[in-house]
């Protein structure tokens, strides 16, 4: 089945650093890709639609200057917490309509846990 | 009215139990239906998509009711190993962004 690999699981940066997650399709193409954050006992909130080759759309709310969205190929996007601070400690999880269409179903990469100090 | 709700829970079943979740959409043009299953600290992960005509995974069956505009999730015989958050979520059209996420429902199987 389709797989989104999503690197690293896990970091710990200090306050004021940037730090860049990266979300890849394995075996499959995708020119669009979702980034989510989710805080403790929260739902998922989407953050950002990540296009191949032009501009990511973001949700009302989200700071695009301070996450960072690239897609430069059809299998892998980017997104880079910039100046990073404690607030933006939480689960980030991007994912992919596995079978190229739509209406099938989402994968997800299996999560980044950052922590700010 | 948000767009996918879902009863929050938690629900707490002994093992053995037979426990449903339901999912209600707003929009009725919705395109496709799934249900996803989230353990803590984790990435959700598909557990079935849901078809018009209902469908049935082993101990798991999903219902779609349009008419309605819900989704439902039945869980036979549950085992400790269910307990996790179950994720509706809702293709409202066509375009890429057009993905909706219930809350989720919690689930606690119990021995």
């Amino acid at each position: 089945g389709a797989v989104v690999s999503q690197h690293p699981s896990w970091v710990i940066c200090k306050s004021g650093t940037s730090v860049k997650i990266e979300c890849r399709s394995l075996d499959f193409q995708a020119t669009t890709m979702f980034w989510y954050r989710q805080f403790p006992k929260q739902s998922l909130m989407l953050m950002a639609t990540s296009n191949e080759g032009s501009k990511a759309t973001y949700e009302q709310g989200v700071e695009k200057d301070k996450f960072l969205i690239n897609h430069a190929s059809l299998t892998l996007s980017t997104l880079t917490v910039t100046s990073a601070h404690p607030e933006d400690s939480s689960f980030y999880i991007c994912s992919a309509h596995g079978g190229g269409s739509t209406n099938s179903p989402l994968h997800f990469g299996n999560g980044t846990r950052l922590t700010v100090t | 009215r948000k767009e996918v709700e879902q009863d929050p829970g938690p629900f707490n079943v002994p093992e053995g139990a037979t426990v449903a979740f339901n999912c209600t959409y707003s929009n009725s043009a919705s395109q496709s239906f799934f249900w996803y299953r989230q353990d803590c600290r984790k990435e959700p992960k598909l557990l079935m998509s849901v078809y018009s005509s209902g469908n049935e995974d082993g101990r798991f069956t999903a219902q779609l009711n349009r008419a309605s505009q819900y989704i439902s999730l039945l869980i036979r015989d549950s085992k400790l190993s269910d307990s996790a958050t179950y994720l509706c979520v809702v293709n409202e059209g066509y375009n890429n962004n057009d993905m909706r996420f219930g809350a989720g429902t919690r689930l606690t199987v119990k021995p």
